[in-house]
Order: C-alpha cells, then sequence, then structure tokens
C-alpha cells in the first residue's frame, strides 16, 4: 500500500485551464504539505495544513488554492495555468510540526506541464 | 533569505569507496536537520532527523553528524554500493517549515 499517493502522476493542460491534483494519506498523519520543485531543481513548501487547518501558506499565487476535505486529503487546486506553473509538484505528511522532529513522507509527484 | 548548501552538487565514486557530503544551514533559530535520499523517479524518503547539536545517527552503512553551532551536518557512506545512487537531500527546519538544499547526487560505479 503507498503511505502518501498523489493522482495524476503526469498532467499536460493548455495555458488557461484549470486543473487539481489530488493528494491522499493513509498513514493516519494529522500534517500534509504541497511543495513544488523548481526549475533548479528546490522543493520548495507551498502550503501546509494540520488538522484540516491551513499553517503555512508560503506566497504562492492566489491561483493555487489547497483544499482539505478531511486530514488524509489535501487536494491542490490551479485556476488559470500559466507556463511558469509548469514543475513536479510533491504531496507529503507528517506526524505532526512541532520541533521539526517528525519525518515528513512523500508522494511520487506529479509532473505538471502547461503548454 | 535562508539558504542551504549542500556540496558536492554531484559526486562519483567506485564500488567500496567510502564517501561524505556537507549540508551548511542557517546557525540561528534552529529547530532539526532533515536528510532525505531520493532516487530518480521515485519519492525522497527519510534517512536522518537530527535535533541536537552534537547528534549522530547511523542506519547501516550510512551516517551523520550535526553542529548547530557552526551550521553544518556531514552524510557518510562507508563501502559504497551501486545501489546507494541517488541524489541526498537535506532540509533545514526554521521554525514550521522545511528549506531544502539541491542535493548531492552520488554515483556509484560497480
Amino acid at each position: 500500500d503507498t503511505a502518501v499517493s498523489q493522482t495524476p502522476k503526469y498532467l499536460v493542460t493548455q495555458m488557461g485551464n484549470d486543473k487539481s491534483i489530488k493528494c491522499e494519506q493513509n498513514l493516519g498523519h494529522d500534517t500534509m504539505y504541497w511543495y513544488k520543485q523548481d526549475s533548479k531543481k528546490f522543493l520548495k513548501i507551498m502550503f501546509s495544513y494540520n488538522n484540516k487547518e491551513l499553517i503555512i501558506n508560503e506566497t504562492v499565487p492566489n491561483r493555487f488554492s489547497p483544499k482539505s476535505p478531511d486530514k488524509a486529503h489535501l487536494n491542490l487546486h490551479i485556476n488559470s495555468l500559466e507556463l511558469g506553473d509548469s514543475a513536479v509538484y510533491f504531496c507529503a505528511s507528517s506526524q505532526g510540526t512541532s520541533g521539526g522532529a517528525y519525518i515528513q513522507y512523500f508522494g511520487a509527484g506529479t509532473r505538471l506541464s502547461v503548454l | 533569505i535562508l539558504n542551504v548548501e549542500q556540496s558536492p552538487q554531484s559526486l562519483h565514486v567506485q564500488e567500496g569507496d567510502s564517501t561524505n557530503f556537507t549540508c551548511s544551514f542557517p546557525s540561528s533559530n534552529f529547530y532539526a536537520l532533515h536528510w532525505y535520499r531520493w532516487e530518480t523517479a521515485k519519492s525522497p524518503e527519510a534517512l536522518f532527523v537530527m535535533t541536537l547539536n552534537g547528534d549522530e545517527k547511523k542506519k547501516g552503512r550510512i551516517s551523520a553528524t550535526l553542529n548547530t553551532k557552526e551550521g553544518y551536518s556531514y552524510l557518510y557512506i562507508k563501502g559504497s554500493q551501486p545501489e546507494d545512487s541517488a541524489t541526498y537531500l537535506c532540509a533545514f527546519m526554521n521554525t514550521d517549515k522545511l528549506i531544502f538544499g539541491t542535493g548531492t547526487r552520488l554515483q556509484v560505479f560497480p
């Protein structure tokens, strides 16, 4: 069983479209994250939710809207896609956040290509 | 701007060689330092989380040390094997978020 699963794995779409990426974790974790791997290969935090509440929002354009229907799911919806949104997006989860001692478990990534 | 730097960027070693990489991070507001192993086409997987100055962790042939006062961590691999080939990422926990380095790409040749 995959601990953190993201769908789809690949997403190719036109500029201006709206798309969603889904993430589910079966680890019973309280905290979930979205990361973007940029062109320089850095993994950068976008959002973090703890028990369905937003706790980190890293100056991401408001075209990106995370939604957490329950603590096992954190979906990422992107409106009006732009060329610069092309990247690999990773979902992750951890048991908690306090003190930074909790390891994060990552999904396999979603490669988004905006044409 | 908080930077996490890793060196070298890439490394090629022969099977059986021992190797080490460096992660440098800000020495203020330290909460934790994470090491992840990332194989191509797979998810990053956690190796270690270290929180205390002087921490040393070991997992099989891989070990790590932490110096929070000077802001660095070393990852060591003893007797490298081809299956150790991966990118090794470190990440610095600052208050509530992980800040990742770009990784050291290790290739071990048989």
